[in-house]
């Protein structure tokens, strides 16, 4: 089966850098995925690891390590709106076309 | 560019009642799938599409039905809506099986009493 893990909330203030992160285990695996959920919005893509390393996109910046089964998705330099739920997501299955979701971890950016 | 598209936006069903909540997207895209979302629980796959005609359970499928007659449209389909049926649904589409970011609709919140 597959199973994702994350903290279920973390606060930071304004500016400041915050990492949120996710174990998991699959039977399979091609990736990890990242993605944002503002309240009463839609989930929204974030960023995606197939190889080990850092993967940087404007101030957000994805990491993975497939030995450890682990990742984590950093925000740098918060501003108010980065305020959301996180999911990391992987893709398994017997013919690897299901999408697994952790079950979020809620941000709260405090001034 | 509407992208995914989903209605109706908010829908109340009494326990029973039959339902379809509409998706659609203009991307062309090969894929589409339908979540439930809970609180706490994340985004879990009710069932998937790989293209027309062909469709798949996912991790919670009981209780819905879906078809794929189109490359564009994917209903999801309440047969006897249940009260732990209420949830927010969302459809995703992404461009093909391998392609790893998936596109979402609106989200449809549902209530059943």
């Amino acid at each position: 089966g597959q199973s994702l893990e994350q903290p279920s909330e973390v606060t930071a203030v304004e500016g400041a850098i915050v990492q949120i992160n996710c174990t998991y285990q699959t039977s399979g695996f091609y990736g990890l995925s990242w993605y944002q959920q503002h309240d009463g919005g839609a989930p929204t893509f974030l960023s995606y690891n197939a190889l080990d390393g850092l993967e940087e996109t404007g101030r957000f910046s994805s990491f993975l390590s497939r030995s450890d089964s682990y990742g984590y998705l950093l925000l740098q330099e918060l501003q108010m709106k980065d305020s959301a739920s996180y999911f990391c997501a992987v893709r398994g299955g017997y013919n690897f076309n299901k999408f697994y979701f952790g079950s979020g971890t809620k941000l709260n950016v405090k001034p | 560019n509407a992208g995914v598209t989903q209605t109706p936006k908010f829908q109340v069903l009494k326990t029973g009642q039959s339902m379809t909540l509409q998706c659609a997207q203009d991307m062309n895209h090969e894929y589409m799938s339908w979540y439930r979302q809970d609180p706490g629980m994340g985004l879990r796959l009710i069932h998937y599409s790989v293209g027309a005609g062909i469709t798949d359970q996912g991790e919670v499928p009981n209780g819905y039905n879906v078809s794929r007659s189109t490359t564009e449209d994917f209903p999801l389909r309440l047969l006897s809506a249940a009260p732990s049926q209420t949830s927010v649904y969302f459809c995703a589409s992404s461009p093909d099986r391998a392609n790893e970011k998936l596109f979402f609709g609106s989200g449809t919140q549902l209530s059943v009493l």
